[in-house]
């Protein structure tokens, strides 16, 4: 089944840096990964996804690349600010229901004023 | 996301007892799951649903069980076989394969 490793699990950055986190996944039937931003105690919420059909994808300061020779697809936030902290869940998905699936283990990022 | 609601908030439970936690959606979405999150953990999927009439175990399902009746409805019982139930559970849904939308979870607490 499909495997996603996500790194790192924790990052700090400074108030209008750039925050880069990165997901591997397994299955290369997988062809749709999402990105989902969690508050603390709130839901998680989509904020970005991408097909595999497509190399980038860009929404003002979110960008998420995928390279789908090397497995691997990522999340670029720019010009952080604070309300971005939170946990941010990578996840990939081969079109099939339930448990191909499959979420990244987190990223909680932390911007510092 | 917004079509998904859970309920109730917070809930209490007595070691021993079943407890079932709610969750609805009028997005007309065909899919739902629940997803189980422990403190600072990934969300573990426990059990999914892609029609009315059927459900698939996820990863985790020993200990609970599901129902899906309604299009609309995918209630949860956590029973008392489950060891560790105190969790925050979300359920999600989908149109498709793809996108799952998050209802609000539910912050399940043994006493």
């Amino acid at each position: 089944g499909e495997n996603v490793e996500q790194h790192p699990s924790t990052l700090s950055v400074q108030e209008g840096d750039s925050a880069v986190i990165k997901c591997t996944y397994s299955d290369s039937a997988s062809n749709y990964f999402p990105w989902y931003k969690q508050e603390l105690g709130k839901r998680p919420q989509l904020i970005i996804d991408i097909r595999s059909n497509v190399g980038e994808k860009k929404d003002q300061r979110i960008a998420v690349t995928l390279n789908k020779t090397a497995k691997h697809f990522s999340l670029h936030i720019t010009e952080t600010q604070p309300e971005d902290s939170a946990v941010y869940f990578c996840a990939a998905s081969s079109g099939n229901y339930g448990q191909n699936f499959v979420f990244g283990p987190g990223t909680r990022l932390s911007v510092l004023p | 996301d917004g079509g998904i609601t859970q309920s109730p908030k917070y809930l209490f439970r007595k070691e021993g007892q079943n407890v079932t936690l709610s969750c609805e959606q009028n997005l007309n979405h065909d899919a739902m799951y629940w997803y189980r999150q422990d403190p600072g953990q990934g969300l573990r999927l426990i059990y999914y649903s892609q029609i009315v009439n059927d459900f698939q175990k996820g990863d985790i399902a020993e200990g609970y069980s599901v129902s899906r009746e309604k299009k609309e409805s995918f209630p949860l019982t956590v029973t008392s076989a489950q060891k560790n139930p105190s969790a925050f559970y979300l359920c999600a849904s989908s149109g498709g394969p793809d996108t799952q939308y998050f209802g609000p979870g539910t912050r399940l607490t043994v006493l």
